[in-house]
C-alpha cells in the first residue's frame, strides 16, 4: 500500500497569510494526487486533482504543485472560510490512501 | 447532478454486523466507467477508504478491512451496499459513499453526506 504522509498536521494563520500544506506519498504516484478540503460536519469536499488541476469552481488562490513523491497545496491569500481541515490522497492505486490531514486554524 | 445518500442503522451493537445502503439519483450506477466506494471517518480523525465497486460487482478493498467487508451493487435500484461483519467500536465512525467525476482516475468529487454510525451495546 502506498502510504500518505502530511505536514504540518495542524498550521494557525491568520486572514491574508500564505499557507503551504506538503503530502508525501511512500512511493512515486506520478501525478495522481487530489486534495480535499472538509468542514466540520461537512462532507470533504475535491479542490484540486492530478496534483495541479482546479476543480470547477474552486478559488484560484488554492494551487496544488509536485510529482513523484512530494506535494504542495498552498493557499495564497488565506480567506475566513478556508479554515478547514485538508487531506490529500493518492490515485495512482487501489487501495486509495489518503494523508493525515492538516487542520488550518486561525491564529 | 450526481447525488449520493446513506442509509442504515445509527447504531449496531458490537460483534454484530454493520450495514449501509447508498442511493444513486441524477446517474446510473450501471456505467461501466465508475467505481462506487465507500470512506469512514472516526470521530475526530482522518479519512480511511473501505472499499469500490464497479457495476460489473468488480472491487479493491481496504487491506486492513477485507476479511470483514462486503460491498455488493444493485443496479436495478440504483444502489449499492456496504456490510462490516463483526463490528467493535472502532468501527464508530462517519461512513461517506462517493464516487469520482469524469476524469478516469479516483479523484472523489461527489460524496453523500455521510452517516454516523455507533458501535455500543
Amino acid at each position: 500500500d502506498i502510504q500518505m504522509t502530511q505536514s504540518p498536521s495542524s498550521v494557525s494563520a491568520s486572514v491574508g497569510d500564505r499557507v503551504t500544506i506538503t503530502c508525501r506519498a511512500s512511493q512515486g504516484i506520478s501525478s495522481w494526487l487530489a486534495w480535499y478540503q472538509q468542514k466540520p460536519g461537512k462532507a470533504p469536499k475535491l479542490l484540486i486533482y492530478t496534483t495541479s488541476s482546479l476543480q470547477s469552481g474552486v478559488p484560484s488562490r488554492f494551487s496544488g504543485s509536485g510529482s513523484g513523491t512530494d506535494f504542495t497545496l498552498t493557499i495564497s491569500s488565506l480567506q475566513p472560510e478556508d479554515f478547514a481541515t485538508y487531506y490529500c490522497q493518492q490515485a495512482n492505486s487501489f487501495p486509495l490512501t489518503f494523508g493525515g490531514g492538516t487542520k488550518v486554524q486561525i491564529k | 447532478q450526481l447525488q449520493l445518500q446513506e442509509s442504515g442503522p445509527g447504531l449496531v451493537k458490537p460483534s454484530e454486523t454493520l450495514s449501509l445502503t447508498c442511493t444513486v439519483s441524477g446517474g446510473s450506477l450501471s456505467s461501466s466507467s465508475y467505481y462506487w466506494g465507500w470512506i469512514r471517518q472516526p470521530p475526530g480523525k482522518g479519512l480511511e477508504w473501505i472499499g469500490s465497486i464497479s457495476y460489473s460487482g468488480s472491487t479493491y478493498f481496504n487491506p486492513s478491512l477485507k476479511s470483514r467487508v462486503t460491498i455488493s451493487v444493485d443496479t436495478s435500484k440504483n444502489q449499492f451496499s456496504l456490510k462490516l461483519i463483526s463490528v467493535t467500536a472502532a468501527d464508530t465512525a462517519v461512513y461517506y459513499c462517493a464516487r469520482r467525476g469524469l476524469v478516469a482516475r479516483e479523484y472523489l468529487q461527489y460524496w453523500g453526506q455521510g452517516t454516523l454510525v455507533t458501535v455500543s451495546s
